[in-house]
């Protein structure tokens, strides 16, 4: 079983200030297979970045996300106010076959 | 227009039983496969299980399974979750979601509380 680990579990920051989260697996994955999820209180969850490094319909191009093999990233490059909410990551893997979310990073203003 | 529209909230008691629905428009409900995911209270979230609504084949995640039943009926465009037997741990919010290339589709969630 494959286990996901977000870091940090908090980020403390200032609107236009540059976040960088990580999501780390424990053994090597498939680039198509990282997405990146961000939920705001209240509402579920919208996809924001899927195959590592694509930004879904909508998404800002302030959200980035990249990396490889078990260290990847989603880059925030200016904060703005609506972004200091949760972000997970997520991995589509097929042993077992299903789906497993990172445990979260919440980004707060500093 | 996509829509999820999910049914309404639910107070039930420990060993009872539940199903909530899922009701799919504005797509063809066959071309994806549905997902469930569970949000305990101030917690992450949690993979459940997917459907492909075309004929009802099943994957769920090996900590569900044999507790939660994953249905749909394409007759009437609509996915299942449900329970035989509630728990207490078992209060969440449940979303349906489904993913189609870059655009994913999420229902407004469904809260279950299970108390004595």
């Amino acid at each position: 079983e494959i286990v996901l680990t977000q870091s940090p579990g908090t980020l403390s920051l200032s609107p236009g200030d540059r976040a960088t989260l990580s999501c780390r697996t424990s053994q090597s994955v498939r680039s198509s297979n990282l997405a990146w999820y961000q939920q705001r209180p209240g509402q579920a969850p919208r996809l924001l970045i899927y195959e590592t490094s694509i930004r879904a319909t909508g998404i800002p191009d302030r959200f980035s996300g990249g990396g490889s093999g078990t260290d990847f990233t989603l880059t925030i490059s200016r904060l703005e106010p609506e972004d200091f909410v949760v972000y997970y990551c997520q991995l589509y893997h097929t042993s077992p076959l299903g789906y497993t979310f990172g445990q979260g990073t919440k980004v707060e203003i500093k | 227009e996509v829509q999820l529209v999910q049914s309404g909230a639910e107070v039930k008691k420990p060993g009872e039983s539940l199903r909530i629905s899922c009701q799919a428009s504005g797509y063809s409900f066959t071309s994806h496969w549905i997902h469930w995911v569970r949000q305990m209270p101030g917690k992450g979230l949690d993979w459940m299980g997917r459907i492909d609504p075309s004929d009802s084949y099943t994957n769920y995640n090996p900590s569900f399974q044999g507790h939660v039943t994953i249905s749909a009926d394409k007759s009437i465009n609509t996915a299942y979750l449900q329970w035989s037997s509630l728990k207490a741990s078992d209060t969440a919010m449940y979303y349906c979601t489904f993913t189609s290339g870059s655009y994913d589709y999420w229902g407004l969630g469904t809260q279950v509380i299970v108390s004595s």
